[in-house]
């Protein structure tokens, strides 16, 4: 079995809120990535958390705050949003970190919106 | 760093004729590892396969195969005899084995129509 959930689905909001996504597996895997993907772009890495430490931050702007608050659990808050923010947000999840056989596997994605 | 080049932006085919999509890479990196996902419109970025950089052996699974060159820097990946269901956005992508995370490297993805 190689899901990885993601909720909501879809996600509207203004600039001035504050929402949270969440990604969850139950693989055992201990690699957790946010990846943001605009519209006929290819996906771009945002977090890496390894171990349930954050490992990569890809220069992100802290309007985005990553947390993994154990190893099946990976949020992303999100507050004071930009209109450029809305994308499909990405969460994939893989064995082992830096492992010669680590592969990742991606959830469904949030189609974000901001208004 | 790294980069990820494939050439085709779209393609379209008839159902049941070959498709090849066509993957150039580059890195400094003497081990590193490729991949091709397949995106079809619901949005789920799908794992197909995977090659690692000390093991050019070309396979076949189903209907897809891949051809690891690495004289050439390539990876190209072929579907057999074309289904609708095929018609998706294919990337290839390219990692290097850190122990922070394996960060995916994606090419600007071809889109593949395969029309009935």
């Amino acid at each position: 079995d190689t899901e990885v959930t993601q909720t909501p689905k879809h996600l509207v909001m203004g600039m001035t809120n504050k929402k949270s996504l969440k990604c969850e597996q139950h693989m055992g895997h201990r690699a957790m990535y946010w990846y943001k993907q605009k519209a006929k772009k290819p996906p771009e890495l945002m977090f890496v958390y390894s171990y349930e430490k954050l490992s990569i931050n890809e220069s992100v702007p802290s309007r985005f705050s990553p947390e993994c608050p154990n190893s099946s659990l990976l949020n992303l808050h999100l507050h004071a949003l930009q209109p450029e923010d809305s994308a499909l947000y990405l969460c994939a999840s893989s064995q082992e970190p830096g492992g010669n056989t680590d592969t990742q596997y991606f959830g469904p994605g949030t189609r974000l919106t901001v208004l | 760093a790294q980069k990820v080049t494939q050439a085709q932006t779209e393609i379209s085919v008839v159902e049941k004729e070959d498709v090849t999509l066509d993957c150039v890479y580059e890195t400094r990196d003497t081990t590193y590892y490729l991949f091709w996902y397949k995106q079809p419109p619901s949005g789920e970025l799908v794992f197909l396969i995977r090659r690692n950089s000390f093991d050019e052996q070309n396979e076949i699974s189903g209907r897809y195969s891949w051809n690891f060159q690495k004289s050439t820097s390539s990876f190209n990946f072929t579907i057999t005899a074309s289904q609708v269901v095929d018609s998706a956005v294919y990337f290839c992508a390219l990692s290097e084995a850190k122990a922070a995370g394996n960060k995916l490297t994606f090419g600007g993805g071809t889109r593949v129509l395969v029309k009935p």
